[in-house]
């Protein structure tokens, strides 16, 4: 029930193409999704984040969208660039607790 | 520069040689915690810290002590590290509560570490 599915494992896009990555949840507690980026042989970054009081948030050419009612979360990055090319991982959390849930990672990458 | 920095950045050790990997941040962030990366597996938390004195286990705790003496540092310790402690590992700060109170995590550089 801590568990943070996501999909695809990998993903390889046409330049201005838009890679969707998937995530879902079971814990219906949890309240915090963000998204972290990492290139290679950096740590992560946050990239964007959202809570289920929105369906959707956008920051840029990235987008989260949230579907409260399916515990599913999914990023959409617009017109992709090489630049994009990275792993993409999401998390989950709940407030008051001080653990965070990851999910397995999405390595992406944009094809010039 | 505000950051996180870790020592060793790579380090091969042998089985049961005691290493300590340091962690420092100079954000003034009360949340601090380790997660070790695996291919396939992603990102799994070995312990956390919400503040000075105050640690926790995450979810892969099996090997690993830590220690917070000072609000800046938070050292990992493997007192006798195994060949399946073999991975590359990340130390994170964040600020106030860290996740339980929605606040972003800044991840240090990562170090890779291979036990023989």
């Amino acid at each position: 029930q801590q568990q943070v599915k996501q999909s695809p494992q990998s993903l390889i896009v046409q330049k201005g193409g838009i890679p969707i990555i998937n995530c879902a949840y079971e814990n219906t507690a949890f309240d915090y999704f963000p998204w972290y980026q990492q290139f290679p042989g950096k740590g992560p970054a946050l990239l964007i984040a959202i809570r289920p009081d929105v369906s959707e948030k956008k920051e840029g050419r990235f987008t989260i969208s949230f579907n409260k009612s399916a515990k599913q979360f999914s990023l959409h990055i617009m017109d992709s660039q090489p630049g994009d090319s990275a792993t993409y991982f999401c998390a989950a959390s709940k407030h008051r607790d001080d653990k965070i849930i990851f999910g397995k990672g999405t390595r992406l990458h944009i094809l010039p | 520069e505000a950051q996180v920095t870790q020592n060793p950045r790579y380090l091969i050790t042998v089985t049961g040689k005691k290493l300590t990997v340091t962690c420092s941040q100079n954000m003034n962030h009360e949340y601090m915690s380790w997660y070790r990366q695996d291919p396939g597996l992603g990102l799994r938390q070995i312990y956390y810290s919400m503040n000075v004195e105050v640690t926790d286990k995450g979810d892969v705790p099996e090997g690993y002590k830590v220690s917070r003496k000072e609000k800046r540092n938070f050292p990992l310790i493997l007192e006798s590290p195994s060949p399946n402690q073999t991975s590359l590992y990340f130390c994170a700060s964040s600020p106030g509560g860290g996740p339980s109170t929605y606040n972003e995590q800044f991840f240090g550089p990562g170090t890779r570490l291979t036990v023989l």
